[in-house]
């Protein structure tokens, strides 16, 4: 059964910075790549960014381009977000999902970004 | 970028009735576009993928259609655990992105 649970989320104050953990189990991480997702309270879902099985093939959004780094440890089974200069529109719940195309989705972590 | 435009964004229906939701692509995408569930406080679920495929598990009620820069999901027959916010994403280009969600709720 594949398993992503996210960690890391939290209150950080606007120009902060917080790390974003996603350990998988339940199937060959090494051979998927991963991506994350984040949905703002009461809003839609938006995509953030993924990389590729091998660390390449990097993408994200342009509301967090220059701010935020995507990273794995393919000996961990771990992704990783890095989010810094945060603002109030970065309060969401994050997701992790594996795959380009989202297939399997984690539970969410909760980020605040509030003064 | 890709623009996902998704209609409607609110649907109301009965038990039994057949609805469809329609994500149109500001440029051709190919079949590079999934179908997503959510139920509140819930993360979302693959419902489709490559346009047409079903995910495993998901009941033969739905069904995905459409190519290039329209697409369809249409439930057959809803049932209860069919009223929920459904997404589409295209995952052509980066950055990937997401329709604005279609709310089915219960007539």
């Amino acid at each position: 059964e594949v398993q992503l649970l996210e960690s890391g989320g939290g209150l950080v104050q606007p120009g902060g910075s917080l790390r974003l953990s996603c350990a998988a189990s339940g199937f060959t991480f090494s051979t998927y790549a991963m991506s994350w997702v984040r949905q703002a309270p009461g809003k839609g879902l938006e995509w953030v960014s993924v990389i590729g099985e091998g660390g390449d093939n990097i993408g994200y959004a342009d509301s967090v381009k220059g701010r935020f780094t995507i990273s794995r440890d393919n000996s961990k089974d771990t992704v990783f977000l890095q989010m810094n200069s945060l603002t109030v529109e970065d309060t969401a719940v994050y997701y992790c999902v594996n795959r380009y195309w989202l297939e399997s989705w984690g539970r969410g972590t909760l980020v605040t970004v509030s003064s | 970028d890709i623009q996902m435009t998704q209609s409607p964004s609110s649907l109301s229906a009965s038990v039994g009735d057949r609805v469809t939701i329609t994500c149109r692509a500001s440029q051709g995408i190919r079949n590079d576009l999934g179908w997503y569930q959510q139920k509140p406080g819930k993360a979302p679920k693959r419902l489709i993928y490559s346009a047409s495929t079903l995910h495993t598990g998901v009941p033969s009620r739905f069904s995905g259609s459409g190519s290039g820069t329209e697409f369809t999901l249409t439930i057959s027959s809803l049932q209860p655990e069919d009223f929920a916010t459904y997404y589409c994403l295209q995952h052509n280009s980066f950055p990937y992105t997401f329709g604005q969600g279609t709310k089915l709720e219960i007539k």
